[in-house]
């Protein structure tokens, strides 16, 4: 079993719709992470939270500490969300990243 | 913009050789981590830099190895390809352990 599970592996949406992708971790962690991902390779980085929500744009993204639990919400999408989202987790003294294997979005117009 | 550049955007190589990928960290970041990313996964932890020392590995062999540099750029050098080190190699620059920001990564294809 990895130590950070995202679901699910593929979504498709259409334009408008609110979508959102869920990550589950197992490990104990001093931040988690959502990255985006573009064909090609590039990663950026959308949240870095530890506790609590955060809000950027359509994007919200949440953390449950107890119950090791994360939710990445998109609303209103739009055919440019389409990307791989990404969660990961930093964990031990140098803060290293432990990534899930990605949600790969398409949003439809 | 994150400001992190790497350096070739594209590499072929032959199984034996050797490689060095580089990286320009932000200004201003202290940090670089090291990672590859296998064709349909995940990034995989290879190693961190922190003020020019080694400050963290992943699971990877010895024949990958590293430098950080007084102005914070870095190098990724890995020995004796293998063919399954053909994958997308991403550095990440930090302050510390705050945010991460990506270059845009180097695909390593080896034949």
């Amino acid at each position: 079993k990895n130590e950070v599970e995202q679901s699910p592996q593929n979504l498709t949406a259409q334009e408008g719709e609110f979508i959102t992708i869920n990550c589950s971790y197992s490990v104990g962690i001093s931040a988690l992470h959502w990255l985006q991902q573009h064909p090609g390779g590039g990663i950026v980085s959308l949240f870095m939270l530890s506790s609590g929500k955060k809000k950027h744009g359509r994007l919200i993204a949440t953390i449950n500490i107890q119950e090791k639990h994360s939710s990445l919400h998109i609303t209103a999408s739009h055919p440019r969300d389409s990307a791989v989202y990404i969660c990961a987790v930093s964990v031990g003294d140098t803060d290293k990243l432990i990534f899930g294997t990605g949600t790969r979005l398409q949003v439809f117009p | 913009e994150t400001g992190v550049t790497q350096s070739p955007t594209h590499l072929i190589k032959t199984r034996g050789q050797q490689v060095t990928l580089r990286c320009s960290s932000q200004s201003g970041h202290n940090t670089v981590s090291w990672y590859q990313q296998a064709l349909g996964q995940g990034p995989q932890f290879i190693f961190q830099y922190y003020r020019e020392e080694e400050n963290g590995r992943g699971n990877f062999p010895p024949r990958f190895s590293g430098l950080q540099f007084p102005n914070y750029s870095s190098e990724l050098n890995v020995n004796a390809l293998e063919l399954d080190d053909s994958a997308l190699y991403l550095c990440a620059s930090s302050w510390g352990s705050n945010e991460q920001f990506f270059g845009p990564g180097t695909r390593l294809t080896v034949l």
